[in-house]
């Protein structure tokens, strides 16, 4: 385990569905991240939190929303999803937004949209 | 446990320099090798690696895949400032991707 734990490991849902995704980390760490990686295409940067305020939010569809309710939990609150949205989610977490600490990743919710 | 340990965690050499970044993997069901660089929030993504002794090449970094060794190498020749990163492993296998810890790699002027 890498300290980042995330759930649910799968999950499918139709496109009218709504679902959340929990990331969870027990590393003392103060900013966390949601990325999105599609199949054969690098990771793309979604939300990310410090200290619980979201700090930067790369134009992702309102259909996600995240939500840090403390500096230990992250959540992606999924809704009237595409088919296209279908890819892995990872959470990553680090000791502050400085790069010089590096990144704790979870291993990914996978996600289908049907 | 599927886990993938990268070597060394840190690393600092001078400009012009050659490095060796090292990368091993004990998992299940194994897909594919990726090496990322990190400098700012978003990894940036260099080589994805499935079959084994096939060296990729991108400018003055290559990369290969020992299968048998369940490892596999990053190289970096004539290193610049701009080279100084975290460089991190990841194996997609059982429909999930497992990072390493990365390596922190400086390079002094």
């Amino acid at each position: 385990e890498t300290g980042v734990t995330q759930t649910p490991r799968h999950l499918v849902m139709g496109m009218t569905n709504k679902k959340s995704l929990k990331c969870e980390q027990h590393l003392g760490h103060n900013a966390m991240y949601w990325y999105k990686q599609s199949a054969k295409k690098p990771l793309e940067l979604m939300f990310v939190y410090s200290l619980e305020e979201r700090v930067e939010n790369n134009s992702v569809p309102s259909r996600f929303s995240p939500e840090c309710p403390n500096s230990s939990h992250l959540f992606l609150h999924l809704h009237t999803l595409q088919p296209e949205d279908s890819a892995l989610y990872l959470c990553a977490s680090s000791q502050d937004l400085r790069i010089n600490y590096g990144y704790t990743f979870g291993s990914g919710t996978r996600l289908t949209v049907v | 446990e599927d886990k993938v340990v990268q070597s060394p965690l840190s690393l600092v050499v001078h400009e012009g320099d050659t490095v060796t970044l090292n990368c091993s993997y004990e998992v299940t069901n194994f897909r594919s090798l990726l090496w990322y660089k990190q400098e700012k929030k978003a990894p940036t993504f260099l080589f994805m690696l499935t079959s084994s002794g096939i060296e990729k090449k991108s400018g003055r970094l290559s990369s290969i895949l020992d299968k048998k060794e369940l490892s596999s190498i990053l190289n970096i020749t004539a290193t610049q400032t701009g080279d100084s990163a975290i460089y991190l492993c990841a194996v997609e296998a059982n429909d999930k991707i497992i990072f390493g810890k990365g390596t922190r790699l400086h390079i002094l002027p």
